[in-house]
């Protein structure tokens, strides 16, 4: 099973939008609406931000958001902050059962 | 609370095998699914394996077939990661996960440094 695959990094000013994609294929991301996002700050355990493609965990910023269309899903962070730096992965079932995306650095410039 | 407590780092040479556990609490602990994943230092989250807490059924990524096994003590709440024939490439941070439905990962455990070097 191939990882998904993500951008290396993504940029964005404080305040501003940005979009993290996660691409698979029919067997995993098209084929399964349980797509989830992960946050991961250096030297800590990551934590999820989204679940079944566009759900947020209780305590999860409204900021964050996910979609899906076709074999492509997408995590968008609104009114960037500071505290949004960090590492971001995707993750989606498939038959083998769970793979991860390849991960993006998202930098607020 | 959930928690999920793992044990502490572990040095190994290569060709031994390492044992990892994982204690459970805050929740009912047999109606769960509990991952296993690594990171490798600098690098991606990797899946390693799935089992179902209620009978201890397991499935693991093809990549470990043959070197990984999932067990699980219910009578403690604890979930133990066995890797053998340890290579330098499984020196990695080893994370317990609990699947908290739909494959949405909902606690992690804080991560156990195993380090193979002769």
């Amino acid at each position: 099973q191939s990882a998904l695959t993500q951008p290396a990094s993504v940029s964005g000013s404080p305040g501003q939008s940005i979009t993290i994609s996660c691409t698979g294929t029919s067997s995993d991301v098209g084929g399964y609406n349980y797509v989830s996002w992960y946050q991961q700050h250096p030297g800590k355990a990551p934590k999820l931000m989204i679940y079944e493609v566009s759900n947020r965990p209780s305590g999860v910023s409204n900021r964050f958001s996910g979609s899906k269309s076709g074999n492509t899903a997408s995590l968008t962070i609104s009114g960037l902050q500071a505290e949004d730096e960090a590492d971001y992965y995707c993750s989606s079932y498939t038959s083998s059962p769970l793979v991860f995306g390849t991960g993006t650095k998202v930098t607020v410039l | 609370q959930v928690h999920l407590v793992q044990s502490g780092a572990e040095v190994k040479k290569p060709g031994a095998s390492v044992k990892l556990s994982c204690e459970a609490s805050g929740y009912t602990f047999t109606t769960y699914y509990m991952h296993w994943v690594r990171q490798a230092p600098g690098q991606g989250l990797e899946w390693m394996g799935i089992m179902y807490l209620g009978d201890g059924s397991t499935i693991y990524a093809q990549k470990f077939q043959g070197r990984v096994t999932m067990t699980r003590d219910t009578s403690t709440s604890t979930v133990y990661m066995d890797l053998s024939s340890l290579i330098s490439e499984d020196t990695a941070v080893y994370y317990c996960v609990r699947d908290g439905g739909s494959g949405g990962l909902d606690y992690w455990g804080q991560g156990t440094l195993v380090t193979v070097s002769s």
